[in-house]
């Protein structure tokens, strides 16, 4: 069955960098476009970022535009944020899931890492 | 930018039906997704495309889109619904693309 697995949160100071991982299993990663999708406590849902399949477009929300940087490792099924910057309100959890397809939306989630920006 | 918008909460009677609406300027031309999350848990796809559902779904969900508004119904609801529900679209209008969720809906079953 599909499993994503993320990792790497954590608390950290603002304006430094934290990287996260979401190791996926269960089906055939390089064939799918992968997104990062983040929850503030008691919030809604926001979008992060999405890299294509091959790794060849990647695009970021307004909100961490500039900041963050999206990979992946098709060889070992593995989906990363690089997360530079950070700021207060980039606490959250953090989602990585599997693109349906451009158009459209997530049809599987991880359980999410959990981001603290604190000083 | 676009914008959803969701009343923050909708009460139900078990075995009752629960219509969840999203409301956005000619939705109709977009692919609606909904998501249902229960507290301390990732969000889970219960509807894509406007009215599919993913296998493992039960037939109770249902989604349609017309006009300026998109709809999750819940029929039969029974308590083990009672959750957070978010709609989404991918927005094409500006030069990236950009997915846009709603602030969600608490379902409470009473």
């Amino acid at each position: 069955q599909v499993q994503l697995v993320e990792s790497g949160g954590g608390v950290v100071q603002p304006g430094r960098s934290l990287r996260l991982s979401c190791a996926a299993s269960g089906f055939n990663f390089s064939s799918y476009g992968m997104h990062w999708v983040r929850q503030a406590p008691g919030k809604g849902l926001e979008w992060v970022a999405l890299l294509w399949y091959d790794g060849s477009n990647k695009y970021y929300g307004d909100s961490v535009k500039g900041r963050f940087t999206v990979s992946r490792d098709n060889s070992k099924n593995t989906l990363y944020v690089q997360m530079n910057s950070l700021r207060a309100e980039d606490t959250a959890m953090y989602y990585c899931a599997r693109g349906v397809a451009t158009a459209s939306g997530f049809d599987y989630w991880g359980q999410g890492t959990l981001v603290t920006v604190s000083s | 930018s676009y914008v959803l918008t969701q009343a923050p909460s909708v009460s139900v009677a078990p075995g009752q039906t629960a219509r969840i609406t999203c409301g956005g300027y000619n939705i109709v031309s977009k692919s609606v997704q909904w998501y249902q999350q229960k507290p301390g848990q990732a969000p889970v796809l219960v509807v894509y495309d406007d009215s599919d559902r993913p296998s493992g779904i039960p037939e109770r969900f249902s989604g349609s889109n017309s006009g300026n508004t998109a709809t999750l119904t819940i029929s039969r609801v029974e308590a083990g619904d009672e959750a957070d529900y978010y709609c989404q679209v991918w927005d094409s209008s500006t030069d990236h693309p950009n997915y846009v969720f709603g602030l969600g809906t608490k379902v409470t079953v009473l």
